[in-house]
């Protein structure tokens, strides 16, 4: 079966210091992976998906199929980055999505 | 435009009772789901509805909780009865399609004492 962790349940940076969270998933064949991340009282909303090679809000994540990781990192952290992060994946389109448990980040001002 | 609304936001009930939630998609939106959400654990998909018909129900505990979403439109999501185990966030989802992005609702809060 799918299965994303993410090995931090909270993490903490500086501004401006560089973040990255770690996610690692274990699939045997070529998953779509996403990070959605959820502002303090907002929704739940999507970031970013590896398909797209896009960068949002300054994040990128890069899929290292050979070590199952998608991590997501910024260069400079910014308080607004402050919030929820959760990786997910599914196997194809038409799959359910799985969610990881979450990674708080909190960007010290 | 209009966001996914669910309702309501906030349930207390206790052990054994029922409840029931609401949630109204993005208009046009042919996929909903209904996730549940335990405290310290990322979204569980329950139900996936796509118009009016059922895809994917393989996480939900169908001996207490059942969803329907008639017309295609609007969904509810029961619990009967409900157990302490039940409490957690139920947000609900809707897409264009299961390709497109999925936008969230707000989420109910459900506390089982």
């Amino acid at each position: 079966a799918q299965r994303v962790t993410q090995p931090e349940k909270l993490l903490s940076v500086f501004k401006g210091a560089p973040v990255e969270l770690k996610c690692n998933y274990s699939y045997s064949g070529s998953p779509e992976l996403f990070w959605y991340v959820q502002y303090s009282r907002q929704r739940l909303q999507l970031l970013l998906r590896h398909i797209s090679r896009e960068s949002i809000k300054g994040f990128t994540a890069d899929l290292n199929k050979g070590e199952t990781s998608f991590h997501l990192k910024k260069p400079f952290a910014q308080e607004e980055d402050s919030a929820m992060y959760y990786c997910a994946l599914r196997k194809t389109s038409y799959d359910k999505v799985i969610f990881g448990p979450g990674t708080s980040l909190s960007v010290i001002p | 435009e209009a966001g996914v609304a669910q309702s309501p936001r906030y349930k207390i009930i206790e052990k054994r009772q029922s409840v029931a939630f609401w949630c109204n998609p993005i208009s046009g939106h042919a996929t909903l789901y209904w996730y549940q959400q335990i405290l310290g654990q990322g979204p569980k998909l329950l139900i996936q509805f796509q118009n009016n018909g059922v895809v994917d129900d393989s996480q939900l505990p169908k001996d207490r909780f059942s969803a329907e979403r008639l017309k295609g439109v609007d969904s509810t999501l029961k619990i009967q009865p409900a157990k302490l185990e039940d409490s957690a966030v139920y947000l609900c989802a809707s897409s264009l399609s299961s390709l497109y992005e999925q936008y969230f609702g707000p989420g109910t809060r459900l506390t089982v004492t």
